[in-house]
């Protein structure tokens, strides 16, 4: 068991750009899950899924935003045309069930 | 739309001193909240876990859910600065947890 693992760590890019981040869950989960979490605030809860499947996604999420799971396995966030408001750690867990959560250490996003 | 709301803090307290952590949720057929604990420059993990009202007991961690109230709160006893840490109150949202905004706890030497 390697843990949640996300990359890259940290990504630095000027605004309108496209980023992508990576995560690769603990192998025996099923369910995976992205927040965003800025200075100061909890978690914010952006998208889940069980296997390959997409079942929930943030209504406050915009159209620039994308994730996919394929065959269940790694999973990746697509930004489209970042803004400066889109800076933020960006987490990813998995997990068995729905209250322990195991999250990677994140990936820091920082638009210029 | 669920929501938890805790004080931000920070709290601080005295080595050896009970800090107690509190936080109130909007949705009151809410069943199940956790505590994750933050620290500093690293992500969130669990540390208890509550679905019933009354408390719940974890070595120096106490958990209590009050539903009538729609109010949780952690008791840390004997508190260490190794303590020292964001502590997120978290309401099972269904497909999701929601989390609190945190609340900065300070234990002083």
């Amino acid at each position: 068991d390697t843990g949640v693992s996300q990359n890259p760590r940290h990504k630095i890019t000027k605004r309108g750009q496209n980023v992508t981040f990576r995560c690769d869950p603990i192998s025996e989960h099923n369910r995976l899950y992205w927040y965003r979490q800025t200075l100061g605030q909890g978690p914010e809860f952006l998208t889940y899924f069980q296997n390959e499947a997409q079942l929930e996604k943030s209504r406050l999420l915009s159209d620039r935003f994308s994730a996919e799971r394929p065959k269940g396995s790694f999973s990746t966030l697509e930004i489209q045309r970042t803004e400066q408001g889109d800076s933020a750690m960006y987490l990813c867990a998995s997990s068995w069930n729905t209250g322990e959560l195991f999250f990677g250490e994140g990936s820091r996003l920082t638009v210029l | 739309q669920k929501e938890v709301e805790q004080n931000s803090g920070p709290l601080s307290v005295p080595e050896g001193a009970i800090a107690s952590l509190n936080c109130t949720y909007s949705d009151r057929g809410s069943q199940s909240f956790f505590w994750y604990r933050q620290y500093s420059g690293k992500s969130p993990e669990l540390i208890m876990s509550i679905y019933s009202n009354g408390d719940k007991e974890d070595g120096r961690f106490t958990a209590q859910l009050n539903k009538a109230s729609q109010y949780v709160s952690l008791l840390i006893r004997d508190s260490q600065p190794s303590d020292s840490a964001t502590y997120l109150c978290v309401e099972d949202g269904g497909n999701k947890l929601v989390f609190g905004a945190g609340t900065i706890l300070r234990v002083k030497s």
